[in-house]
């Protein structure tokens, strides 16, 4: 199974404040990278997928960049509806794996 | 605008069986995978299985691979996950996404409860 490892784990950061997320995997996976944003008794949202396209409906604050083992997410004019735990997933193959998520708070 | 609505989660116990469903509406279902992902309280998130457009092709996660089983019913617009020998482990919430890939909407959950 590819492990999927995300960094940092929690981070605190301000409103307005860029974030990066970064997430890496046991081995190669092609871009076929997902970002999911989680908040607290809520469903996941989807937010991007190979790597760096938005679903649709998701604001260009997000955006996403990598390639072979090591992607990035990154938020930027971090605002209060953009707290929340964001994970990673591959889906090169089966099984797809997630990473362990990202917490952002507030600071 | 997708709609995913899921339903028959609660509480058993560790060896019973219970079947969740999805129903589907704002876009064409049977052109669609569709997957299975859970998450435990507190835990991260799960993929569980996924299932192709016509349910011909299956996949699941190791753990639940022999007691659940994914399916679907095109012309009800509905994805079905039948859980058998639940375990305490299999205690989630379970949402049904679209897609097989990365997936792209997702039902609001239902909570599946196994203790004795």
């Amino acid at each position: 199974d590819i492990q999927m490892t995300q960094s940092p784990s929690s981070l605190s950061a301000s409103v307005g404040d860029r974030v990066t997320i970064t997430c890496r995997a046991s081995q190669g996976i092609n871009n076929y990278l997902a970002w999911f944003q989680q908040k607290p008794g809520k469903a996941p949202k989807s937010l991007i997928y190979a790597t760096s396209t938005l679903q649709r409906g998701v604001p260009s604050k997000f955006s996403g960049s990598g390639s072979g083992t090591e992607f990035t997410l990154t938020i930027t004019n971090l605002q209060p509806d953009d707290f929340a735990t964001y994970y990673c997933q591959q889906y090169n193959n089966y099984p797809r794996t997630f990473g362990q998520g990202t917490r952002v708070e507030i600071k | 605008e997708v709609q995913l609505v899921d339903s028959g989660g609660g509480l058993v116990h560790p060896g019973e069986s219970l079947r969740l469903s999805c129903v589907a509406s704002g876009f064409t279902f049977s052109t669609y995978w569709m997957t299975w992902v859970r998450q435990a309280p507190g835990k991260g998130l799960e993929w569980v299985a996924t299932i192709n457009e016509d349910g011909s092709q299956k996949k699941y996660v190791d753990s639940v691979k022999g007691r659940f089983t994914i399916s679907r019913d095109n012309a009800k617009n509905s994805l079905y996950l039948q859980m058998d020998s639940l375990r305490a482990e299999d205690t989630a919430l379970y949402y049904c996404a679209t897609r097989a890939g990365a997936p792209a909407d997702w039902g609001q959950g239902i909570l599946v409860t196994v203790s004795s």
